[in-house]
């Protein structure tokens, strides 16, 4: 069964500080990863997404995430946070569907990340 | 580009009675898909369209139901509200890179609560 792990429910950490969240997945195909970040009360922004090829993926507002098959995870990192990176993060999975579509994600239960001045 | 846009941001309805709610994606876009949000389940696939037709479904009861129009535009309708109904209803819209490079875009979503 597809299934997406994201063990931490709460983060906090200073300003400044390195950030790391981890993503495990169990998926039966090659799977597709995203992360995604969502502010209170908005929808969901892609942070970043892995398809193939090189298994370090940059995103955007100085994200990374690497895609380790051994260990079916996808952490993401960023070696700086800001203030402004308080929110919730959401891993997920998928694979393409039929034809031309994305197909079903599955999503983790999401990371709360708090951000101390 | 306009992001895509869902309709109306928020609702209250009573239990028993049916919602629709709308999505209109980005331009281009083809494939729009559904997702519920709730504090207990968190985020759940509901449904994926893709040129007017239902592509893929998740497990939710039949009274959860959507249509996608020849422009891409996409209503999703729930009859005989109930109580656990209430959530964050999310849609995406998609397109395809090729060779399965596809990303999808979510809108703010609309937050149906049932009274």
């Amino acid at each position: 069964a597809q299934s997406v792990t994201q063990p931490d429910i709460h983060i906090t950490v200073s300003e400044g500080a390195s950030l790391e969240l981890r993503c495990n997945y169990s998926y039966g195909a090659t799977p597709y990863l995203f992360w995604y970040v969502q502010s209170p009360g908005q929808g969901l922004q892609l942070l970043l997404k892995y398809f193939s090829g090189d298994t370090l993926v940059q995103g955007i507002k100085g994200f990374e995430a690497e895609f380790k098959r051994s260990q079916s995870s996808f952490n993401l990192r960023k070696p700086s946070v800001h203030w402004s990176d308080a929110a919730e993060y959401f891993c997920a999975v998928g694979a393409a569907g039929r034809g031309s579509t994305l197909g079903r994600l599955y999503f983790g239960r999401g990371t709360q990340l708090t951000v101390w001045p | 580009k306009a992001g895509v846009t869902q309709t109306p941001r928020y609702l209250i309805k009573t239990r028993g009675q049916q919602v629709t709610l709308s999505c209109s994606p980005i331009s281009g876009h083809r494939s729009v898909s559904w997702y519920q949000q709730t504090p207990g389940q968190g985020l759940q696939f509901l449904f994926e369209y893709f040129s007017e037709t239902q592509r893929n479904k998740g497990n939710f009861p039949g009274r959860f139901s959507g249509r996608q129009f020849s422009n891409s535009r996409s209503e999703m309708n729930v009859s005989t509200l109930e109580l656990g109904d209430s959530a964050l209803y999310l849609c995406a819209s998609s397109y395809t890179q090729g060779a399965g490079n596809t990303e999808a875009f979510f809108g703010q979503g609309t937050r149906l609560t049932v009274v």
